[in-house]
């Protein structure tokens, strides 16, 4: 059975920067990418983001362009989301997600926990 | 990018009845690369519906998903009480994913 164990709450000051980290186990790392959805209270789920754990490669939202990098490490099956230049709007929970790219998409199946990151002066 | 747009905002139902929530894309979804979840107050997304009409697995018969053209439709024939919550589609055809603003499913 798949499971993704995400890192724990953060409380962080505007123009800091945060990393998430999203543990994967349970099936083969390097088939799926994995997202990155934020959700700010009381509101609907954004992309962010996508990683391809294997190779590396990432794919952004144009919002989030130039304040978001995605990294992976094979050796610990962990993925990793960093936001800097936080702001109050930043404020959310953060969820990883997997999912399948390339010829056959497949959409976001499993679910981390999510991590509530706070942005607050 | 593509926009999605869910109505209505809030349904309010009864158990037993009949729901029928819709997502309206702003253009063709490609290979209907659309996806429906289902997500309670502090819990994570829940997979319903895979692609516009095939359920994930281990999801009911009670819910099932239709497309025409660039709109798509989840419904859910019998309401069970568990069922209530926010509801959500989800385009992954395009780059990049779009989800819709939601549907709030409540108790009448």
């Amino acid at each position: 059975q798949a499971q993704l164990v995400q890192s724990g709450a953060e409380v962080k000051k505007p123009g800091a920067s945060v990393k998430v980290s999203c543990k994967a186990s349970g099936y083969v790392f390097t088939i799926y990418n994995l997202h990155w959805v934020r959700q700010a209270p009381g509101q609907g789920l954004e992309w962010m983001g996508t990683i391809d754990p294997g190779a590396g490669s990432t794919s952004y939202a144009q919002k989030f362009q130039g304040r978001v990098t995605m990294t992976s490490d094979t050796s610990t099956r962990r993925v990793y989301m960093e936001l800097s230049s936080l702001r109050s709007e930043d404020t959310a929970v953060y969820f990883c997600a997997r999912g399948r790219s390339g010829r056959s998409k497949y959409p976001f199946d499993y679910w981390g926990q999510g991590s509530l990151v706070t942005v607050s002066s | 990018e593509i926009v999605l747009t869910q109505s209505p905002g809030t349904l309010s139902l009864s158990p037993g009845d009949r729901a029928t929530l819709s997502c309206r894309a702003s253009q063709s979804v490609t290979s209907s690369y659309l996806a429906w979840y289902q997500q309670k107050p502090g819990q994570a997304p829940r997979l319903l519906m895979s692609r516009a009409s095939s359920r994930a697995t281990g999801i009911p018969d009670r819910f099932s998903g239709s497309e025409a053209g660039t709109d798509f439709t989840l419904t859910i024939s019998r309401l069970e009480p568990e069922d209530f919550a926010v509801y959500y589609c989800h385009q992954f055809g395009n780059s990049p994913d779009t989800f819709g603003q939601g549907t709030k499913l409540e108790v009448k």
